[in-house]
């Protein structure tokens, strides 16, 4: 079946810009996840979604992030005023259920959206 | 807080010989994971390791957990070239105890076979 799709694969912006990144989640799994991933090192916690809720936004670096769910599927990573810092891949994760059992706590990934800022 | 440490960083392996790389963590877990990252792409889920004293295996990788320890080990026996990547293990704070399902992640483990 259709595993995590994100996009864009690609985006380049300008400093101070906003920028939108988009994830969907394997059909049926209620919890998401966002990751950033700097180069050489490994993914960093964002943000988790159970169902529409965000159940943990502890990652997020500061309220120029924000992320929605809000029909418990597709999410939406928003970034406002874009600074060069911010430039990462950005992966976004879905497993099954979220909590209370780990066999259902698998996470797959997407392929990564990679951001670019001037 | 959860620490996830790897080592080595790197490694270089020659084809046919066998290795051994390291997972360690600084707090209980209940769960842990390792993912292969080829360049350019994303992760790739190898093993879920879930209880004290798991071992699981495919092809010439095999994972195993040590929960008292906080310690994983990825064994990898003949090397060969398609075995080439970073591979990182995830780990996360412990369901029972109530935490969410996020995953902290080491910096990753890249490994080159050469001839």
């Amino acid at each position: 079946g259709a595993g995590v799709s994100q996009t864009p694969s690609n985006k380049v912006t300008e400093k101070g810009k906003y920028v939108e990144l988009r994830c969907d989640p394997i059909s049926g799994h209620t919890a998401l996840y966002w990751y950033r991933q700097s180069l050489g090192q490994g993914p960093e916690f964002l943000i988790y979604f159970q169902g529409t809720g965000a159940a943990d936004d502890s990652g997020l670096p500061n309220d120029r992030f924000f992320a929605v769910r809000p029909e418990g599927s597709v999410s939406t990573l928003k970034i406002q005023r874009t600074e060069r810092g911010d430039s990462a891949v950005y992966l976004c994760a879905s497993s099954f259920r979220g909590g209370a059992s780990s066999s259902y706590n698998e996470q797959f990934f997407g392929p990564g959206t990679r951001l670019t800022v001037l | 807080e959860l620490k996830v440490e790897q080592n080595p960083l790197f490694l270089s392996m020659q084809e046919g010989k066998n290795y051994t790389i390291y997972c360690n963590y600084s707090t209980t877990s209940d769960r842990l994971y390792w993912y292969r990252q080829d360049p350019g792409k994303s992760l790739e889920s190898l093993f879920v390791l879930l209880s004290n004293g798991a071992v699981k295996q495919e092809g010439r990788l095999m994972a195993s957990l040590d929960t008292k320890a906080r310690l994983s080990t990825l064994h990898i026996t003949a090397a060969v070239h398609d075995l080439s990547a970073t591979y990182f293990c995830a780990v996360g704070l412990p369901l029972y105890t109530g935490a969410n399902s996020k995953l902290t992640f080491g910096k990753g483990i890249t490994l080159s076979v050469r001839p």
